[in-house]
């Protein structure tokens, strides 16, 4: 119940292109979903996060959608761009502790 | 200002050697996690600390891993003996009461053990 999927393992899209990335959970005590961004030899670093009271939350090109009934949720990349290339990962933490649970990641490739 | 900072950031051991990996949190922070990310199995909480307590050992894989954190500015992982199978990235994150929403990751230690 504590774990957190998420789809594709890889993606590859065009520049300019929209890039979406899908996670799902069970557990309905997870009270806050962040989304992280890893560069190739670097550490994850927050990206964007929403909490389950809101449907949606933008940041420029970064938008998450979130889905309560579902239990799912999703980040969308607007106008991808080759920068964006990197590994993504969704996370959900409880209202009880501080720990995340992290998805196992996607690994995004924008073309040029 | 000085984000998580590791070392080594890069470590080669031979099996049964012991390794420890260092780990300084960011000045302020009251919460400190170590996490290894592999291939196989992603990134995995391993322990993580809250005011130098350890909260949630649970992710540790075996008794060959223990943790530390004497005081709030430096925790270790120490692995011991090391095993071929500990081969991973492990990064250390510290988070505080006024972002606990945010956990900031070190850039990690690469750990082969040969």
């Amino acid at each position: 119940q504590q774990q957190v999927k998420q789809s594709p393992q890889s993606l590859i899209v065009q520049k300019g292109g929209i890039s979406i990335i899908n996670c799902a959970y069970e557990n309905t005590a997870f009270d806050y979903f962040p989304w992280y961004q890893q560069f190739p030899g670097k550490g994850p670093a927050l990206l964007i996060a929403i909490r389950p009271d809101v449907s949606e939350k933008k940041e420029g090109r970064f938008t998450i959608s979130f889905n309560k009934s579902a239990k799912q949720f999703s980040l969308h990349i607007m106008d991808s761009q080759p920068g964006d290339s990197a590994t993504y990962f969704c996370a959900a933490r409880d209202n009880y502790g501080q720990n995340f649970v992290f998805g196992p990641g996607t690994r995004l490739s924008v073309l040029p | 200002d000085a984000g998580v900072i590791q070392s080594p950031r890069h470590e080669v051991t031979e099996m049964g050697q012991e390794v420890t990996l260092r780990c300084k949190p960011i000045s302020g922070h009251n919460s400190l996690f170590w996490y290894r990310q592999t291939m196989m199995r992603g990134l995995e909480l391993l322990i993580y600390f809250n005011n130098n307590v350890p909260i949630d050992d649970s992710g540790m894989p075996e008794d060959r891993f223990s943790a530390k954190m004497p005081n709030a500015s430096f925790s270790t992982l120490k692995i011991q003996p090391s095993e071929p199978r500990d081969s991973a990235v492990y990064f250390c994150a510290s988070s505080g009461q006024a972002s606990y929403n945010e956990q900031f990751f070190g850039p990690g230690t690469r750990l082969t053990v040969l």
